[in-house]
């Protein structure tokens, strides 16, 4: 079974700053990992996934995410914050190409200050 | 456009009444799945279906019944609606190989009294 751990809640950054959310992650085999947003009264939309290969992942929006297995992490970066970027976010894994049982953490809300 | 569509996207229930979630994809993806978000708990895995005549329980089954008669449509079912049942809720298809990922339908908000 897997299981994802954001690191913190809430996460308030200026405009123009880093935005660096963290996700760490449990799994008992090869990870699929993925980044979703999702903005007011919206559904989840995707940012990017890791399957395999490279393990920098460029995904929309200008937001970036590096799987690091070592570190057991997914962390997502962008590295200028626009005021569009306010949303909530999800980190997500599920256990390979045939596993379709996504476990998301608690989800972690920016806020982006003029 | 092409996507996973969701009805009703608001609904309010009495409880012990049942209803139906509607899910729908035109994306002729074989997996779908029904989740559910509360505050701080992010998405939680209701049912899924690897393909028609195909399902299987989530994370947090109980109270909900699926089925699942054409790779289209996937509903939800609530037998006896109940409180603790009010969530927001999504359904998602998924694609595989390059394609590998889900795409979320915008949700139902239901609220039960």
């Amino acid at each position: 079974a897997q299981s994802v751990t954001q690191l913190g809640s809430h996460v308030s950054v200026s405009e123009g700053a880093l935005v660096l959310l963290r996700c760490n992650y449990s799994s008992s085999v090869p990870p699929y990992l993925f980044w979703y947003v999702q903005y007011p009264n919206q559904g989840l939309q995707l940012l990017l996934k890791y399957t395999t290969g490279a393990t920098l992942v460029k995904g929309i929006n200008g937001f970036e995410a590096e799987f690091k297995k070592s570190e057991t992490s997914f962390h997502l970066t962008k590295p200028s914050a626009h005021m569009s970027d306010a949303a909530e976010y999800f980190c997500a894994v599920s256990e390979g190409s045939n596993d379709y049982k996504l476990s998301f953490g608690a989800g972690t809300t920016v806020t982006v200050r003029a | 456009n092409a996507g996973v569509t969701q009805t009703p996207k608001f609904q309010v229930l009495k409880t012990g009444q049942s209803m139906t979630l509607q899910c729908a994809q035109d994306m002729n993806h074989e997996y779908m799945s029904w989740y559910r978000q509360d505050p701080g708990m992010g998405l939680r895995l209701i049912h899924y279906s690897v393909g028609a005549g195909i399902t299987d329980q989530g994370e947090v089954p109980n109270g909900y019944n699926v089925s699942r008669s054409t790779t289209e449509d996937f509903p939800l079912r609530l037998l006896s609606a109940a409180p603790s049942q009010t969530s927001v809720y999504f359904c998602a298809s998924g694609g595989t190989g390059s394609n590998y990922g889900y795409t979320f339908g915008s949700g139902t908000r239901l609220t039960v009294v």
